[in-house]
């Protein structure tokens, strides 16, 4: 079992439409969820990070954390083609060292 | 502007010859980070420091080098670049303090051996 999963995707969506984006991860002992967002030859851009059970918004971003099933979602509404691009889910995990480790993520195609 | 910087952004280079990435940043940050990363694949950590003069492997095993002697420095070195070294590389820094790992990467250095 992977330490992160996502779906790879591609998810599409309509422009206004809400994407939704989900991940799960193996540690228990995680703290830290962190969403990136890279673009095709891009660096990742760090968009969200949540640290406690529930919602946490951001502008059209929402990242909700459920520890006890150990998911992190995003949510983007009013979605825009600009939104398309591959998003990262990244958690922190203690082995030896504290350390991040991420999804292979999950591309996102909004169609105008 | 407090930001991390990466140089050359591009480098193609022959097999054999000695190659430096640098990175550098003025955000203050203790911990700073080498990740690879091949078109649409994951990231995978090469390298990590804790702070000046800490330096240690990653997860994913490397035939690269770092060093750590000043705090916003974190240069990665390949003494003998071969083609299977072609790839992104990025480099990242995070606060040192309690919980919060927030990473922020640089642009990346796409690097391809021929």
């Amino acid at each position: 079992q992977k330490e992160v999963e996502q779906n790879s995707g591609p998810l599409s969506v309509p422009e206004g439409a809400i994407a939704s984006l989900n991940c799960t991860y193996s540690d228990r002992g995680s703290q830290s969820f962190f969403w990136y967002r890279q673009y095709s030859g891009k660096s990742p851009e760090l968009i969200m990070s949540i640290y406690s059970n529930g919602d946490k918004e951001d502008g059209r971003f929402t990242a909700q954390l459920n520890k006890a099933s150990q998911y992190v979602s995003l949510l983007i509404r009013d979605s825009q083609p600009s939104d398309s691009a591959t998003y990262l889910c990244a958690v922190n995990i203690v082995s030896g060292f504290q350390k991040l480790v991420f999804g292979t993520g999950t591309r996102l195609l909004v169609s105008p | 502007e407090a930001d991390i910087y990466q140089t050359p952004r591009y480098l193609v280079i022959g097999t054999g010859k000695k190659i430096t990435l640098e990175c550098s940043q003025t955000m203050g940050h203790d911990k700073m980070y080498w990740y690879q990363q091949d078109p649409g694949m994951e990231l995978h950590l090469i390298h990590y420091s804790y702070g000046v003069n800490s330096t240690e492997k990653g997860d994913l095993s490397s035939e690269s080098t770092v060093s750590r002697i000043r705090t916003e420095h974190f240069p990665l070195t390949l003494e003998s670049a071969r083609p299977s070294h072609t790839s992104q590389y990025l480099c990242a820094s995070s606060d040192g303090g309690g919980q919060i790992y927030e990473q922020y990467f640089g642009p990346g250095t796409r690097l391809t051996v021929t």
